[in-house]
């Protein structure tokens, strides 16, 4: 089944610095991959995606980018601010397969010091 | 547009006992998927419901259940409760199958003593 690696599990940058996290995943047949924000005590949020047909995908300051030939997609974070503070996960799934989850690497836990 | 709910917020159950978690979607899904995120584990995958049928389970034993109903709200059942349950139980919802967006809810902290 996918697998999804995800690095760092921590990261702490300065406040305006850019910040990057890298997943990787083991299922070519996945299509979708998605981004999500998890503040304390709060679900997953989801803050960007991308599909298997596209290789970058920008929405302000975050951007994602997927190489299906390394499998593997990255989050961008510039101009990072204190409020960007948080754990964040990569997924990935096929989507219209039977399966229909989601499956999670391990987070990423992001500090902007200010 | 109101977001995924979840009720309740806390849960603090004794091991053996049953549990129930609630979910509503948001209006116009018609998928449902509970996910665990317990501590140093991430999110795994429970159970799927899409159109009040189980489309898909985790690798969870059978005293985790649930279903769907007519309204697309969801339940999840964990019966004979051990400590290892203690987790955060997340509900996430979607337009259906073929809709990859998920949106999740806040989620129930089930506590087992």
């Amino acid at each position: 089944g996918e697998n999804v690696e995800q690095h760092p599990s921590t990261l702490s940058v300065q406040e305006g610095d850019s910040a990057v996290i890298k997943c990787t995943y083991s299922d070519s047949a996945s299509n979708y991959f998605p981004w999500y924000k998890q503040e304390l005590g709060k679900g997953p949020q989801l803050i960007i995606d991308i599909r298997s047909n596209v290789g970058e995908k920008k929405d302000q300051r975050i951007a994602v980018t997927l190489n299906k030939t390394a499998k593997h997609f990255s989050l961008h974070i510039t101009e990072t601010q204190p409020e960007d503070s948080a754990v964040y996960f990569c997924a990935a799934s096929i989507v219209g397969g039977s399966q229909g989850n989601l499956i999670f690497g391990k987070g990423t836990k992001l500090s902007v010091k200010p | 547009e109101a977001g995924v709910t979840q009720s309740p917020t806390h849960l603090i159950k004794t091991r053996g006992q049953q549990a129930t978690l609630r979910c509503s979607p948001i209006s116009g899904h018609t998928s449902v998927y509970w996910y665990q995120q317990a501590l140093g584990l991430g999110l795994q995958f429970l159970l799927w419901y899409d159109e009040g049928e189980e489309r898909n389970r985790g690798n969870f034993p059978p005293r985790f259940s649930g279903r769907q109903f007519p309204n697309y709200s969801s339940e999840l059942n964990v019966n004979a409760l051990e400590l290892e349950d203690s987790a955060l139980y997340l509900c996430a919802s979607s337009w259906g199958q073929g809709y990859g967006e998920q949106y999740f809810g806040p989620g129930t902290r089930l506590t087992v003593t």
